[in-house]
């Protein structure tokens, strides 16, 4: 089945502590995108990847990092996280040239 | 900068009443539009794009230059309707979309 999966689904960590959020697509999709979704603000863009090894900031960028080594995986890094990065995730790809993205199902991150 | 406004956070209509769900944009070129939906539960995904001018399980959307909008309607709403709607703008030779605040549809039966 053609997806975007996220890992993990949830999350609850605390302030400082490093962590990872994986996103894989198996549709050789050549853009990748992360999003987060909070309250009355809807889906801003973090970081978006045109191919492997390109990766460029999106309207919310601070405090994340990506890498794009393979095509198929784009995740997120939180090197050190804070409260206000508390939200709900999403990682989207997309064919180069289509503009129709697929979604991942979304990994609800806690920072305390 | 463009900027793409959903003016309704809550939207709540009776089953087989039309429903209207607001989007207005702000960009100076030629923007693509896009709805997109989330059903409880559900993935974020695409429900019409302007440039193809379809009906997708009954809903439209006319992209409206002059007033800057691209509303979406149907004329008879269903209970299976409420979700999460999201109108979303990419810019000319941009790669990127720009997504609204989002409305959600509550379908009374």
């Amino acid at each position: 089945e053609a997806q975007v999966t996220q890992n993990p689904r949830y999350l609850i960590t605390v302030t400082g502590k490093k962590l990872t959020v994986t996103c894989s697509q198996n549709m050789n999709h050549e853009y990748m995108s992360w999003y987060r979704q909070d309250p009355g603000l809807g889906l801003r863009q973090i970081y978006y990847s045109m191919n492997v090894e390109v990766t460029d900031k999106g309207d919310v960028p601070e405090g994340y990092k990506v890498s794009r080594k393979e095509k198929r995986n784009f995740p997120l890094i939180l090197e050190s996280p804070s409260p206000n990065q508390t939200s709900l995730y999403f990682c989207a790809s997309r064919r180069t040239g289509i503009n129709e993205q697929f979604f991942g199902p979304g990994t609800r991150l806690t920072v305390l | 900068a463009q900027r793409v406004t959903q003016p309704e956070k809550l939207l709540s209509v009776f089953k087989g009443a039309p429903v209207e769900l607001k989007c207005n944009y702000s960009y100076s070129g030629s923007p693509e539009l896009f709805w997109y939906v989330q059903y409880s539960r559900q993935r974020l995904q695409l429900l019409l794009r302007h440039i193809s001018r379809e009906s997708i399980k009954g809903f439209t959307a006319d992209l409206n230059k002059g007033e800057t909008s691209f509303h979406l309607k149907k004329p008879f709403a269903q209970e299976e309707d409420s979700a999460m709607y999201y109108c979303a703008l990419k810019r000319t030779g941009a790669n990127n979309l720009f997504f609204g605040t989002g409305t959600r549809l509550t379908v009374i039966p």
